[in-house]
């Protein structure tokens, strides 16, 4: 069935410095490909997503790129902040029958330290 | 427009006994979700509902009962708690269909977090 792996963590970095957070599927078809950020004691919302090989989604600086080749879906940021520190999940949709579902990866937590 | 709201935040509940966990949403959506969120497991499927009147299993759903109330309201029972079950709970909706080859994205309510003792 379809699945998820993204890096495990924790991941801690200091301010202003470079995030990667790697993110590999499998699954049949061309899903669509997300990230998930929750912030401490929050739900889930969306970071941005793409629906299409080369597709690259961005938001609050936050890039990740559609790689089918590659089967990737990697998370950057050049330069992260204090209040970025949260749990990022990647995550893709599968269809079940019209309401499609997302499959997570296991979450990774990033601290930022100031 | 307040979203996915659930009812309630927190629920301590000794082995074997019952509760709902109540989730609505105001944005007119098709489709909500019951996910179950583990340390080091993501968040996984419990129960979905692609319509009003319609209900089906996810990947985790043994030991849960779902209703479909109305288009707004989709609630999760446990009618038996056992220790396992202790987990942060989260509702979702979505907007059923696709936006041209971009499928909507999920909203999530804030959680209930359950411990089962």
């Amino acid at each position: 069935g379809d699945s998820v792996t993204q890096m495990e963590g924790p991941v801690t970095l200091s301010e202003e410095a470079f995030l990667t957070i790697n993110c590999t599927y499998t699954a049949t078809g061309y899903p669509s490909l997300f990230w998930y950020v929750q912030y401490p004691g929050e739900g889930l919302q969306l970071l941005l997503k793409a629906t299409k090989a080369d597709d690259k989604g961005s938001n609050k600086g936050f890039e990740a790129t559609y790689r089918k080749e590659t089967t990737s879906f990697h998370l950057e940021k050049g330069s992260v902040q204090v209040s970025d520190s949260a749990v990022y999940f990647c995550a893709l949709s599968g269809d079940m029958g019209g309401s499609e579902k997302l499959v997570f990866g296991k979450g990774t937590k990033l601290t930022v330290n100031p | 427009n307040a979203g996915v709201t659930q009812t309630p935040k927190f629920q301590v509940l000794k082995t074997g006994q019952s509760m709902t966990l109540q989730c609505a949403q105001d944005m007119n959506h098709n489709s909500m979700y019951w996910y179950r969120q583990d340390p080091g497991m993501g968040l996984r499927l419990i129960y979905y509902s692609a319509s009003e009147g319609t209900t089906d299993k996810g990947e985790v759903p043994n030991g849960y009962n779902v209703s479909r109330l109305n288009k707004r309201e989709f609630s999760l029972r446990l009618e038996s708690a056992a220790p396992s079950q202790t987990s942060v709970y989260f509702c979702a909706s979505k907007k059923a269909g696709t936006s041209g080859s971009s499928t909507y994205e999920q909203y999530f309510g804030p959680g209930t977090r359950l411990t089962v003792t």
